[in-house]
């Protein structure tokens, strides 16, 4: 079935240095990829999303592109803040119709001034 | 704005306790999920609900069932609690199947 690897943290950055969090995805069909942002003491949230392959999802500033060849859907941002500090999820779409989102383990960033 | 409401943000249970977990969504979604998310595992599906009246179980249901009365109200329910459903529980809502989820702020269970 399909899975989703994202690399493990925690990632410590200084404010302003260029973040990348990987992703890479097993699946069968063509599915759809998401990140995920969970800020501390809230819910996950979507940060951004492609449905198809060379699709860039981008917002905040984060952007991903869906990348077929490689299978990965990597998270980046040329410039981190002090309040992207969170935890990013990986997720991909169920590789049956009626099943859902598949996420990574997840991420933490903490990001210092 | 879309929201997805749940009951509790914080519980604390005795093993062997009936818990009752709410979760209200206020966009008409059709489909809600119940989720599991402690450190190193990442999210894990306990169950979801593609209609009312109607349940799937996701890759952890042991332990938990669920209840789906009307459309906007999803219930996760620990028959008897025991001390490993300690855990951060999410609830989200989609339009569709394998859209975007909207989630709640989560509710911590613990349980002694």
């Amino acid at each position: 079935g399909n899975s989703v690897t994202q690399m493990e943290g925690p990632v410590t950055l200084s404010e302003e240095a260029f973040l990348t969090i990987n992703c890479t995805y097993t699946a069968t069909g063509y599915p759809s990829l998401f990140w995920y942002v969970q800020y501390p003491g809230e819910g996950l949230q979507l940060l951004l999303k492609a449905t198809k392959a060379d699709d860039k999802g981008s917002n905040k500033g984060f952007e991903a592109t869906y990348r077929k060849e490689t299978t990965s859907f990597h998270l980046e941002k040329g410039s981190v803040q002090v309040s992207d500090s969170a935890v990013y999820f990986c997720a991909l779409s169920g590789d049956q119709a009626g099943t859902a989102l598949i996420f990574g383990k997840g991420t933490t960033l903490s990001v210092s001034s | 704005d879309v929201k997805v409401t749940q009951s509790s943000r914080y519980l604390v249970k005795r093993t062997g306790e009936k818990v009752f977990l709410e979760c209200v969504q206020d966009m008409d979604h059709e489909n809600m999920f119940w989720y599991r998310q402690d450190p190193g595992l990442g999210l894990r599906l306990i169950y979801f609900s593609y209609d009312v009246k109607m349940k799937e179980k996701g890759d952890i249901p042991e332990g938990y069932s669920v209840s789906r009365e009307k459309k906007e109200r999803f219930s996760l329910i620990l028959e008897s609690a025991s001390t490993n459903q300690t855990s951060m529980y999410l609830c989200a809502s989609s339009l569709s199947k394998t859209g975007e989820l909207f989630f709640g702020e989560g509710s911590r269970l613990t349980v002694l």
